[in-house]
C-alpha cells in the first residue's frame, strides 16, 4: 500500500532560521504531490502541489518544494521563517494522478516558531 | 462563493446516539470527500464520491455511512456513535487535481 513518511513530528525554530520539512512516500508510478498547511485552529490549506515539469515549485507564503524521484521525496523548504509559520505541515500524494478519493497524507510536523 | 462549508462546527454525543454531518460546495466539484483527522494520525479518508448519486469506501469506512444526493452536498452519518469516533471531521471537494477543505467538525463521543 502507498504511504506517506514525514520526517518530524515537531520542529521548533527562531525567526529568520531555514526550514526543511521532510516528506518521503512509497508508490514507484506517477504522482501528485502537495503540501497542506493547517494553522492552529483552522482547516487545511494548500501550500504548493507538483503534477509535472520543474521539480521545484514555488508556492505560497515563500514556501517551495522539490520533487527528487530517484529520492521519492518532496521536500518543503522556506529559507528564512516567521512567527506567523507556526502551524502543522502536511505532505499528501496522489498515486496515478487525479484526485479521485486516494490522497494520502503524512502524519504531519508540526512547526513552532519562536518570536 | 463560500467554497466548503460544513454543518455544525462541534457537535457532543453520547454513546450510542446517531447524527448527520454535512457539507456543502458551491465550486461546482464532481469529487468530494469524508476525513477524520486524529492527533499523530495525519488525516485519513473516511468515505468519498466521484459524483452525484456515487460514494466509494477510503481508509477508515467502518461505521460511517455517507450519501451524495445533491452534487453540492455530501453527508456523513453516524448510526450509533462511538468513543474511538471522537475526531475532527474534513470535509474536501476538488474538481480532478486539488482537494479544497472545510473548516472541520469537532465531534466528541462520550
Amino acid at each position: 500500500a502507498q504511504s506517506v513518511s514525514q520526517h518530524n513530528h515537531h520542529v521548533i525554530l527562531s525567526e529568520a532560521a531555514s526550514l526543511e520539512l521532510g516528506c518521503n512516500y512509497s508508490y514507484g508510478g506517477t504522482v501528485n504531490l502537495f503540501w497542506y498547511v493547517q494553522y492552529p485552529g483552522q482547516h487545511l490549506q494548500l501550500l504548493l502541489k507538483y503534477f509535472s515539469g520543474d521539480p521545484l515549485v514555488k508556492g505560497i507564503k515563500g514556501f517551495e518544494a522539490e520533487f527528487i524521484k530517484s529520492k521519492f521525496s518532496f521536500n518543503l523548504r522556506k529559507p528564512s521563517v516567521q512567527w506567523s509559520d507556526t502551524a502543522e505541515y502536511f505532505c499528501a500524494v496522489n498515486a496515478g494522478g487525479g484526485s479521485q478519493g486516494n490522497l494520502i497524507f503524512g502524519k504531519g510536523t508540526k512547526l513552532s516558531v519562536k518570536p | 462563493n463560500a467554497g466548503v462549508t460544513q454543518t455544525p462546527k462541534f457537535r457532543v454525543l453520547k454513546t450510542g446516539q446517531s447524527m448527520t454531518l454535512l457539507c456543502a460546495q458551491d465550486m461546482n466539484h464532481e469529487y468530494m470527500y469524508w476525513y477524520r483527522q486524529d492527533p499523530g494520525m495525519g488525516l485519513r479518508l473516511i468515505h468519498y464520491s466521484v459524483g452525484e448519486g456515487t460514494t466509494a469506501k477510503g481508509e477508515v469506512p467502518d461505521g460511517y455511512n455517507v450519501s451524495r444526493l445533491k452534487k453540492q452536498n455530501f453527508l456523513l452519518g453516524l448510526e450509533s456513535a462511538a468513543p474511538s469516533q471522537t475526531s475532527v471531521y474534513f470535509c474536501a471537494s476538488s474538481s480532478w487535481d486539488t482537494q479544497y477543505f472545510g473548516p472541520g467538525t469537532r465531534l466528541t463521543v462520550l
